[in-house]
């Protein structure tokens, strides 16, 4: 079974302050997604990495930076957090090619900004 | 852009009855469609997928979905619902080769004892 780790379940963190979400996935995965989910409005895509140092914006960038120097990991950068980024995020991992491959989510890293 | 709509954000089933969830999508590309479900305090799962052939799918705990291209539709049944299906239900379609997936805003199913 894939398995993608998120490195905590709850975080609290103030204003202002640089903040990493780590994701590890076992399953050499090339694609890797962070996504921000709020009530009634489903997941939001905020980055996504096709391989090793790559990256591209999804459809909420703003704010968040990502780095990916290994395969298996996929780091999720608040530059400076602000309380619009109270959220629950959640991280997925994906094997390459064809799109009609299910992604693999973690459990999720609830954070709160104050 | 493809966008997905999920019709009902709470629905609620007495334990025994038909479960049904709705989606509709939007593409101008033969889709792949999703169903995810998402038990409190954890990440999602799969619960079915359509990519091509049978319009039908079924998938894990007694879930199914049916694909109508003609009605853009992609609706979740199950027969009899049961307690431990109470959860979030979500509806995504595969953006293409560039494997995203798109979301529609999701349905938590409550169920009655």
């Amino acid at each position: 079974d894939v398995k993608v780790t998120q490195s905590s379940r709850y975080l609290v963190k103030r204003t202002g302050e640089k903040v990493f979400l780590e994701c590890v996935q076992d399953m050499d995965h090339e694609n890797m997604f962070w996504y921000r989910q709020d009530p009634g409005l489903g997941l939001r895509l905020i980055y996504f990495s096709y391989d090793v140092k790559m990256k591209e914006k999804g459809d909420i960038p703003e704010g968040y930076s990502v780095s990916r120097e290994k395969k298996e990991r996929f780091s999720l950068i608040l530059e400076s957090a602000s309380t619009n980024q109270t959220s629950m995020y959640l991280c997925a991992s994906m094997s390459s090619g064809n799109s009609n491959q299910p992604q693999h989510f973690g459990d999720g890293t609830r954070l709160s900004i104050l | 852009a493809q966008s997905v709509t999920q019709l009902g954000s709470h629905v609620s089933v007495s334990e025994g009855a038909l479960v049904l969830l709705r989606c509709n999508y939007s593409s101008s590309v033969p889709p792949y469609l999703f169903w995810y479900v998402q038990y409190p305090n954890q990440g999602l799962q799969l619960l079915l997928k359509y990519t091509t052939g049978a319009t039908l799918v079924k998938g894990i705990n007694g879930f199914e979905a049916e694909f109508k291209k003609s009605e853009t539709s992609f609706h979740l049944t199950k027969p009899s619902a049961h307690m431990s299906d109470a959860a979030e239900y979500f509806c995504a379609v595969s953006e293409g080769y560039g494997n995203k997936l798109v979301f529609g805003a999701g349905t938590i199913l409550r169920v009655k004892s």
